[in-house]
Formats: C-alpha cells, sequence, structure tokens
C-alpha cells in the first residue's frame, strides 16, 4: 500500500527566508512517482513538480528545488527567498508503476505563511 | 483546453436532500478521480476510474455516495441523502494514458458543498 506522510502541517516565515518542506513515502514498488502540488488560497490545486523513482538527481528549477533520497524515502521540496505569493498549502504525493488504474496518494499536506 | 470542469462551483442544500456533482475529464485523458478535502481529513481519494470502469472505491465513505462514469467525457458524484458532515470540497482530477503513472493529475476547480 502506498502512503505519504507530510509531518509539518504549518510554518510560518519571513519573506525571502527559504522554506523546506518534509514527504516521506511508503512504497513496496520499486518504480514509482512523486509529486508537489501548490492549493493557493484561491483553492485549485496546481501541480509542481514530478519526480521518477529511478532517477535521484536532485534539480532547481527557478525558486524551487528538491531532494529526493531513497535511502531514506524522503522528497523534500524547498522554496528559495520565499515570496508572500508563495502562502499557500503544497501536497507530496505518490504514484505507483504497478498500482491498478493510476492511483495517486496524496500526504496531509502542508500550510506555509510567508509574512512581508 | 479548458482543462477539467466541475460543475456547480457552489452548492447549498438542505439535509437529506440529492446532490449530484458532476466533472468533464480532459478529451484523451483515461484516468479520473474523485476527491474530497475537508480541514479534519485533508484531502481524501474517494474513487477512481480507469477506462470508465471503477477501479477502487474502498474510499467512498458510505452507500450515501455513488459515482458513475456513462462515457470518457462525463463522470457524477451523487450523495442521496446528504448529510451535513458530508460539507467539502470535492475535486475531481483526470491522467492521461492507463499505466502512465509518471504523469501528474490535472485537477478541476472544486465543489464547494455546503449541506444545512
Amino acid at each position: 500500500a502506498q502512503k505519504v506522510t507530510q509531518a509539518q502541517t504549518e510554518i510560518s516565515v519571513v519573506e525571502k527566508e527559504d522554506v523546506t518542506l518534509d514527504c516521506v513515502y511508503e512504497t513496496r514498488d520499486t518504480t514509482y512517482y512523486l509529486f508537489w502540488y501548490k492549493q493557493p488560497p484561491s483553492g485549485e490545486l496546481v501541480f509542481l513538480i514530478r519526480r521518477n523513482s529511478f532517477d535521484e538527481q536532485n534539480e532547481i528549477s527557478g525558486r524551487y528545488s528538491w531532494n529526493f533520497q531513497k535511502s531514506t524515502s524522503s522528497f523534500n521540496f524547498t522554496i528559495t527567498a520565499s515570496q508572500v505569493v508563495d502562502s499557500a498549502v503544497y501536497f507530496c504525493a505518490l504514484s505507483e508503476a504497478k498500482a491498478a488504474g493510476n492511483k495517486l496518494t496524496f500526504g496531509g499536506g502542508t500550510r506555509v505563511l510567508v509574512k512581508p | 483546453d479548458a482543462g477539467v470542469i466541475q460543475s456547480p462551483r457552489h452548492e447549498v442544500t438542505e439535509m437529506g436532500q440529492e446532490v449530484t456533482l458532476r466533472c468533464k475529464p480532459i478529451s484523451g485523458h483515461n484516468s479520473l478521480f474523485w476527491y474530497r478535502q475537508t480541514m479534519m481529513r485533508g484531502l481524501e481519494l474517494l474513487i477512481y476510474f480507469n477506462n470508465n470502469v471503477p477501479i477502487d472505491d474502498s474510499g467512498m465513505p458510505e452507500d450515501r455516495f455513488s459515482a458513475k462514469m456513462p462515457n470518457a467525457s462525463f463522470s457524477t458524484l451523487k450523495i442521496q441523502p446528504s448529510e451535513p458532515r458530508d460539507s467539502a470540497v470535492y475535486f475531481c482530477a483526470s491522467r492521461p494514458k492507463t499505466g502512465a503513472s509518471n504523469t501528474e493529475a490535472f485537477f478541476g476547480q472544486g465543489t464547494r458543498l455546503t449541506v444545512v
């Protein structure tokens, strides 16, 4: 069974600080996919990034970066130089390659509040 | 592409009434998901379909909930009879291609349901 845990329920920072969101996952599959979504106050769910289990190279995309470590089953997400517009709930999600029908499981979310 | 379209955006109904939520997935997407989001329980997967066939409905809370996907371009989630505890935001999402677990899910704007 697949499971995603986001231990941090809420993080508050001052603008321009970096924010790192933790995500720990459980899966029996050797091939799986990890995602981060953002839910701003307007309510929609916006896809941010995707990572495959066979590619542990960490990357940076603009102010976003992620640290994927299979050894610890973690897929952490960092916002560099945070801005007020980054205030949102961030969800980590997992999809197993063998899961019937493309099931996508979400963590509980972390609320990020960026203060000016 | 118009994205995933959900209707209505907001629904207020009285306890005991039947409620029907509608979803039009992105054309060409083969997987469709219904999620429910509440403050207490976060983002819960209710049911998902592959090629119009229900794959896993274990997340459906009670027999009062039912979902159908009569064709590739339309799905409904019905609650009959509705109860105040059903109040939540209901999201529909779609993903392209069966087995493409590395693709992200695209979400609709959600339906905010209030049962009074």
